[in-house]
């Protein structure tokens, strides 16, 4: 089946410096969407970017990814990392197209802590 | 109001116990989906209704059941609860014409003892 590997763990950073979050995933789905969610304490997860298009940047409040089919990754950058950015970040994948997008395969989630 | 409401956010139960788990949502979303999440584990999905249609997953079919009454409302029962269902279980619903907007609630923290 489909998986999605992530960081691992906690990533720490000093505010302004730049994040980047990895995420590969494996699926034998031609077309997969993939998507960042974040995830805030005591929050939602939240869509924060998602992508289908090989080689295409996608950008959302700050945050950027490129899907790469040849290398089957979807990394979340950020060129100056801000306190508000601490929170659980997963990278999800779904092969069914645009009918059961819901219907998800998430990675482990990165913790992102950013000090002042 | 584009929230997905869960109730209770946390809750105790004992072993052998049911348990249900409540999910509601306004945004007239024909599609409602049950995760689970445990630490240190992606959030895996149970199962999900499309409309009156449910679909649950092939590993978790004989563990959880679920049901849908109407269009808002959709729960998660666990018929007799083992201390492995401790977990955060999270409820999320989409439409089919929106299909890459998908909204979570809040979860639910379920403790078996």
């Amino acid at each position: 089946g489909d998986s999605v590997t992530q960081t691992e763990g906690l990533v720490t950073l000093t505010e302004g410096l730049p994040v980047m979050l990895n995420c590969t995933y494996q699926t034998i789905y031609s077309n997969p969407f993939l998507f960042w969610y974040v995830q805030h304490l005591n929050e939602s997860p939240r869509l924060l970017l998602k992508s289908f298009t090989d080689n295409k940047r996608t950008e959302h409040q700050g945050f950027h990814a490129t899907l790469h089919k040849s290398s089957s990754s979807f990394h979340l950058q950020k060129s100056s990392a801000q306190l508000s950015d601490s929170a659980l970040y997963y990278c999800a994948l779904s092969d069914k197209g645009t009918q059961v997008v819901g219907q998800l395969t998430f990675g482990r989630g990165t913790r992102l802590q950013v000090y002042a | 109001d584009t929230t997905v409401k869960q109730n209770p956010r946390y809750k105790l139960a004992r072993v052998g116990k049911p348990v249900n788990l409540i999910c509601s949502q306004t945004m007239n979303h024909d599609t409602m989906y049950w995760y689970q999440k445990k630490p240190n584990q992606a959030p895996k999905l149970l199962l999900f209704y499309y409309d009156k249609i449910l679909n649950r997953e092939a590993d978790t079919f004989e563990k959880f059941q679920s049901s849908r009454p109407n269009n808002s409302f959709c729960s998660l029962y666990i018929g007799s609860a083992g201390l492995e269902y401790s977990a955060m279980y999270l409820c999320a619903s989409s439409r089919r014409d929106r299909a890459t907007e998908v909204f979570f609630g809040k979860g639910t923290r379920l403790t078996v003892v």
